[in-house]
């Protein structure tokens, strides 16, 4: 079974706080997401990776950035906290035959 | 643009099937995903469609017809636990592969 693990389910920060969301896969899969979801909006992505060392922008990248220094790790940092960046944070990791699977997500609330 | 229109909720009875619709507008196609997603879980894979038909797997069925833009999925004996959002993501085109979100299908099962 695939296993995407997110290493944080809750989180309170405050504004302008740097905060570092980790996510690791065991399967390696060379393709990487963060996506964000919110009520009425579903699910949108952030960053994508698909190999080491290699990122690409999604659709929100805005006050987001992305670390992938190893295969088996994508980190989504939010550099200054903003109380819209509260959300739930959704990892995922794409298999060769192109399913996509989710991490258990990492609810953020910036107070 | 890109665009997938789900309906925002639907309400089904124990033991009933049900057919949740899913449209979209994509540039380039390259597959379509059914997630179902309990409230405060990750979305989990149910389905993926790349060819036109019928895809069968258990109780769920997933439909696609690329020429109309449409899909479907199907979801015979209904359960209480059946409850939850079912969200359609489409494959694009490109050498990136992006999965595009729609903002799911809120399912509510009756007694």
């Amino acid at each position: 079974d695939v296993k995407v693990t997110q290493s944080s389910r809750y989180l309170v920060k405050r504004t302008g706080e740097k905060v570092f969301l980790e996510c690791v896969q065991d399967m390696d899969h060379e393709n990487m997401f963060w996506y964000r979801q919110d009520p009425g909006l579903g699910l949108r992505l952030i960053y994508f990776s698909y190999d080491v060392k290699m990122k690409e922008k999604g659709d929100i990248p805005e006050g987001y950035s992305v670390s992938r220094e190893k295969k088996e790790r994508f980190s989504l940092i939010l550099e200054s906290a903003s109380t819209n960046q509260t959300s739930m944070y959704l990892c995922a990791s794409r298999t060769p035959l192109d399913t996509i699977y989710f991490g258990e997500g990492s609810w953020l609330t910036v107070v | 643009g890109q665009n997938i229109d789900q309906p925002t909720e639907m309400t089904a009875t124990e033991g009933a099937i049900v057919q949740i619709n899913c449209t979209y507008q994509t540039s380039g196609f390259n597959g379509l995903f059914w997630y179902q997603q309990h409230a405060g879980e990750a979305p989990t894979f149910l389905s993926y469609n790349v060819l036109d038909g019928l895809e069968e797997k258990g109780r769920f069925s997933s439909f696609l017809s690329r020429s109309k833009g449409y899909s479907y999925l199907l979801l015979k004996e209904l359960q209480m636990k059946d409850s939850a959002s079912y969200l359609c993501a489409v494959k694009g085109g490109g050498a990136t592969n992006k999965l595009i979100f729609g903002t799911g299908t809120l399912l509510a099962v009756q007694p």
